[in-house]
């Protein structure tokens, strides 16, 4: 079956600084993947579409500026947080539509942890 | 927006017993799916179903698009299906909208 892969799938990094996550999907193309974040012990909330070639669409409250989406390629979305806070530390997981299908996959999912 | 509730919110069983969890949605979809979260967060599909029946061998799931709901049946339970099931709808924006889960505790 089609496979999403993310990584990092830990990382822990410094107040202020970057941090780059990538979302690939293995053995499909996808031209639009989908970013979520989750607190602990709540549900996933949409951050952003990643389109191909395009800007991300972000969802309201989502700072743009913030959570900088790039999909280059079919294959390879990253989301990159700037200038992290340890309010950014959450778990960020992503998703990808196999062509033509009505399955959603989802990556295994990263850990972010701000110090 | 499309609105999801699952219920119920916690449930607790022992080893052998069977379960249903129950996702209501407000308004008609194009995609149902239902999806258990590992301890690790890794979300596994377990269905996409927007309607009729499924079965895939202890599990199985059911959604009656007119009446706006879906349940997910897990029979003779093990203590590895503990974790966090999902239903997530789609409203034809190819956007998921999650519910708040329900978090499955099996005791051996």
């Amino acid at each position: 079956g089609a496979v999403v892969s993310q990584h990092p799938s830990r990382v822990i990094c410094k107040s202020g600084t970057s941090v780059k996550i990538e979302c690939r999907s293995l053995d499909f193309q996808a031209t639009t993947m989908f970013w979520y974040r989750q607190f602990p012990k709540q549900s996933l909330m949409l951050m952003a579409t990643s389109n191909e070639g395009s800007k991300a669409t972000y969802e309201q409250g989502v700072e743009k500026d913030k959570f900088l989406i790039n999909h280059a390629s079919l294959t390879l979305s990253t989301l990159t947080v700037t200038s992290a806070h340890p309010e950014d530390s959450s778990f960020y997981i992503c998703s990808a539509r196999e062509g033509g299908g009505n399955t959603i996959y989802f990556g295994e999912g990263s850990w972010l942890t701000v110090v | 927006g499309i609105q999801v509730e699952q219920s119920p919110p916690d449930l607790i069983l022992q080893e052998g017993a069977n379960s249903t969890l129950r996702c209501n949605f407000s308004d008609s979809v194009n995609n149902l799916q239902w999806f258990h979260q590992n301890p690790w967060g890794q979300l596994i599909n377990l269905f996409y179903i927007p309607s009729g029946t499924k079965q895939n061998g202890r599990l199985s799931a059911t959604t009656v698009a007119t009446e706006r709901y879906s349940l997910l049946y897990i029979s003779s339970s093990q203590t590895t299906d503990s974790g966090v099931y999902f239903c997530a709808v789609e409203d034809g924006s190819e956007k998921l909208v999650f519910g708040k889960g329900t978090k499955l505790t099996v005791n051996p």
